[in-house]
């Protein structure tokens, strides 16, 4: 089945600063999401993005489908950043929500 | 605006006991799903319906039921829990082709 393989594991970073995660996948996709999970266990969608930029305030992803990766951007990081970012691809086939997980990026964001 | 509501929020269940999960979703969303999420790998998909009377397996089915009655419930069923099981189960639904939304997660401990 399709792989999906995010880095950097995990980064730490002080407030202000930029960072780009990456996520790549193994086999062509109609679409890519990326989630946050923040301290408390919640996951919120950032991106429904299956190709090309769109960009929500600080945040902003690119998808390149046919190169198998996609970069989450956060630029002028906040403690809030902090948390688990995921991205997910459909399962080969299958509907827009049966979603095959990276193991995602762990974010810390200090004051 | 509840979006996908899960409840319990948290459980613990001795082996062999049996529970149901609840999950509803107020968005008239066709697709929902059901996730576990173990550390350090992500979340992976246990159930997945795409409209009512309609269901089908994702990475994880084994020791879960799922029925989907209703457009707005997608409860899942523990026959005969077993420590493997302990997790963090996520709802979530959408309609097709949009982002994903995540109800707050039951934290399930069987002992």
């Amino acid at each position: 089945g399709i792989q999906v393989e995010q880095s950097p594991p995990d980064l730490i970073l002080q407030e202000g600063a930029n960072s780009t995660l990456r996520c790549n996948f193994s086999d062509s996709v109609n679409n890519l999401q990326w989630f946050h999970q923040n301290p408390w266990g919640q996951l919120i969608n950032l991106f429904y993005i299956p190709s090309g930029t769109k960009q929500n305030g600080r945040l902003s992803a690119t998808t390149v489908a046919t190169e198998r990766y996609s970069l989450l951007y956060i630029s002028s990081s906040q403690t809030t950043d902090s948390g688990v970012y995921f991205c997910a691809v459909p399962v080969r086939g299958g509907a827009t929500n049966k979603l095959i997980f990276g193991t995602g990026t762990l974010l810390a964001v200090q004051p | 605006n509840a979006g996908v509501t899960q409840t319990p929020k948290f459980q613990v269940l001795k082996t062999g006991q049996s529970m149901t999960l609840q999950c509803a979703q107020d968005m008239n969303h066709e697709y929902m799903s059901w996730y576990r999420q173990d550390p350090g790998m992500g979340l992976r998909l246990i159930h997945y319906s795409v409209g009512a009377g309609i269901t089908d397996q994702g990475e994880v089915p084994n020791g879960y039921n799922v029925s989907r009655s209703t457009t707005e419930d997608f409860p899942l069923r523990l026959l005969s829990a077993a420590p493997s099981q302990t997790s963090v189960y996520f709802c979530a639904s959408s309609f097709g082709g949009s982002p994903l939304h995540f109800g707050n997660g039951t934290r399930l401990t069987v002992t």
